[in-house]
């Protein structure tokens, strides 16, 4: 079965960065792609970036351009998310989601709640 | 880039009602396009709805989506205990892949 099991909770200080990882099993990596989203307490999600697992091109959305860097080592079926520069609005809890192309989010990871706060 | 607006903010019922929910987008959209997520505090969004109107493997009858153009409906026919949750709206043509602010059903 598909599973997406992300890295567990942070705890950061404005301005350091952060490193969150979604290791993917039941599928095969490189076939879709992985994004990552985030949710803000009480908020609705918001999309981050995209990396494509078989060559590793990004994407990301234009508010995160300059802090957020998405790697995956093919080796382990893993992705990450680093996000850096941290601010206290940044504290919000971190997915990863597949999806291919003209497809919706179909798998979502359980979920990384990073803090952020002096 | 496309924003979803959903309403209402919270939809008060009791098991067994109907419930209506509904995302209008800034500009026409494909309905090709539009998803529908339930999620409960502490999980992650669940696919429950894609194309506007197809269910996602292992979702029951009782959901289903319509709509076109501007605006697109979620349904649950017969609100069972395990319904209450937050639903989201989202558009995943392309980036962005926008998602609305969500409507919490919860219990009247």
């Amino acid at each position: 079965q598909v599973q997406l099991v992300q890295s567990g909770a942070e705890v950061k200080k404005p301005g350091a960065s952060v490193k969150v990882s979604c290791e993917a099993s039941g599928y095969t990596f490189t076939k879709y792609h992985m994004h990552w989203v985030r949710q803000a307490p009480g908020q609705g999600p918001e999309w981050m970036g995209i990396i494509n697992p078989s060559g590793g091109s990004t994407s990301y959305a234009q508010k995160f351009q300059g802090r957020v860097t998405m790697t995956r080592d093919t080796s382990t079926s893993t992705v990450y998310l680093e996000l850096s520069s941290l601010r206290s609005e940044d504290t919000a809890v971190y997915y990863c989601a597949r999806k291919r192309i003209a497809e919706p989010f179909d798998y979502w990871g359980q979920g990384t709640l990073v803090t952020v706060s002096s | 880039e496309i924003v979803l607006t959903q309403s209402p903010g919270t939809l008060s019922l009791s098991p067994g009602e109907r419930a209506t929910l509904s995302c209008r987008a800034s500009q026409s959209v494909s309905s090709s396009y539009l998803a529908w997520y339930q999620q409960k505090p502490g999980q992650a969004p669940r696919l429950l709805i894609y194309g506007a109107s197809s269910r996602a493997t292992g979702i029951p009858d009782r959901f289903s989506g319509s709509g076109s153009g501007t605006d697109f409906t979620l349904t649950i026919s017969r609100l069972e205990p395990e319904d209450f949750a937050v639903y989201f709206c989202q558009y995943y043509s392309s980036s962005p892949f926008t998602f609305g602010p969500g409507t919490k059903v919860d219990i009247k």
